[in-house]
């Protein structure tokens, strides 16, 4: 079973700054997704950046980016310049690529983040 | 384009009533997800429709949960009765083909 993990319950950053968020997961597949989600306080879940395992390259949205260590099975969100706006619960989340079809996600426990003025 | 709609999205009742959340997804999606926030538990996976057709139900935590999927434009999840520990906010996503889940604003359910 694939399980993911979050070791940082609670961050916080001040604006402008840089933070990273953690996250290990287990598995043994080899072909996965990657993910991170943002709640904030409105509730609404919405999907911050994704990753493929087979691509080596780390992928990057703009002020956020990820540290991807397949064989540490390590995924790490990076938000540079964080914004007030950035204030809010960050989820890491798993997807078997051969459930991509049926898209079944295991999240992670969450990490809140709050950016201070 | 709509996002997923969810209704309602506060619903406040007693123990024992019978309680009915409704969700429509994205039009042109095929999975539809019910997840189940809370702080104990975090997110967790309820049930998942593939074509309208529930393909893993093992996230339901008992009989008193049920949902259904009747046309590819709507669903329901039920529960009856209700109890208080079934507080908890619930959401509805769906997809289309690849990756992307797509969530609604969820509805938070408060049982006394």
């Amino acid at each position: 079973a694939q399980t993911v993990t979050q070791s940082q319950p609670e961050m916080s950053v001040q604006e402008a700054e840089t933070v990273t968020l953690s996250c290990t997961y287990d598995t043994s597949e080899n072909n996965y997704y990657l993910f991170w989600y943002k709640q904030p306080p409105s509730r609404q879940m919405i999907l911050v950046i994704r990753q493929e395992a087979y691509k080596q390259q780390n992928a990057t949205e703009n002020r956020f980016s990820v540290n991807f260590q397949k064989a540490a099975k390590s995924f790490s969100l990076k938000i540079s310049d964080s914004q007030l706006g950035d204030t809010a619960m960050y989820f890491c989340a798993f997807m078997k690529r051969r459930s991509s079809n049926t898209g079944k996600l295991i999240f992670g426990q969450g990490t809140t983040l709050q950016v201070k003025p | 384009d709509a996002g997923v709609i969810q209704s309602p999205r506060h619903e406040v009742t007693e123990m024992g009533q019978e309680v009915t959340l409704r969700c429509k997804p994205i039009s042109g999606h095929n999975s539809l997800f019910w997840y189940r926030q809370t702080m104990m538990r975090g997110l967790e996976l309820l049930i998942y429709f593939n074509n309208n057709v529930p393909i893993d139900d093992s996230g339901m935590p008992e009989d008193r949960f049920s949902a259904k999927m009747p046309n590819a434009s709507f669903s329901t999840l039920k529960i009856q009765p209700s109890e208080p520990r079934d507080s908890a906010v619930y959401f509805c996503a769906s997809k289309r083909e690849g990756y992307e889940q797509y969530f609604g604003p969820g509805t938070r359910l408060t049982v006394t």
